[in-house]
């Protein structure tokens, strides 16, 4: 099986543009989660989208949001950058169903904010 | 609040040898854990996992160890080898009502020295 994929791998914007990430999950997979990894806090959980809706939610402000597709392929959307959004983007799949579901990790997205 | 704690942020072994990597929770909530190893610039890949009802978990030169009374795990990494040096996270997650949401340590940093 394929894994999860991501694109763009590299992305740089400036403060006040909006950017969008792409992921596509392992095939039968239905739920995708994304995460911001910084330096500074670490990798933390932004939101999940099981079936086309979001079942939760971290805490980020609501510059962030996502949608997730009938095939099961998500984007996230980060409108007026700030520089404290230059992160490592992460995407990860999992079937969604049950305590003990795995969640695989794609490569990630670079994002840099000038 | 950081409900995942890695205490130690980096760990040196020989080659050989083992390898103990430790995570502490506080959340009494979390009934599936995860070890994830991670490349820079690159998305974590999971290596194993233990559910609440177990206390260990092997899988090949890996085991994962669960003390629910001391919410401590820990991974053993038997013999360790020099492709082994990453940066390791464990992780955790509640069943159901908090669905595709993993929380992370900081991260351990593994050098295996040939």
């Amino acid at each position: 099986k394929a894994g999860v994929t991501q694109t763009p791998r590299y992305l740089i914007k400036t403060r006040g543009q909006q950017v969008t990430l792409s992921c596509s999950p392992i095939s039968g997979h239905r739920s995708v989660s994304w995460y911001q990894q910084t330096p500074g806090q670490g990798l933390q959980f932004l939101f999940e989208y099981f079936s086309e809706t979001q079942r939760n939610k971290g805490n980020f402000p609501g510059r962030f949001s996502g949608r997730q597709f009938s095939n099961s392929r998500s984007e996230m959307n980060v409108s007026t950058l700030e520089l404290g959004d230059s992160a490592l983007y992460l995407c990860a799949s999992s079937s969604g169903q049950g305590s003990a579901d795995t969640q695989y990790f794609g490569p990630g997205t670079r994002l840099t904010v000038l | 609040d950081q409900q995942v704690k890695q205490n130690s942020p980096s760990l040196s072994v020989q080659e050989g040898r083992i390898s103990i990597l430790n995570c502490d929770y506080t959340n009494s909530m979390f009934d599936y854990f995860l070890w994830y190893k991670k490349y820079p610039a690159e998305g974590p890949t999971f290596l194993i996992s233990i559910s609440s009802i177990k206390d260990k978990n092997e899988d090949g030169r890996f085991t994962v160890f669960l003390n629910k009374s001391a919410k401590h795990l820990s991974l053993h990494i038997v013999p360790s080898q020099p492709g082994d040096s990453a940066v390791y996270f464990c992780a955790a997650s509640r069943g159901s009502g908090n669905t595709g949401k993993l929380i992370f340590g900081q991260g351990t940093t593994l050098q295996v020295k040939p």
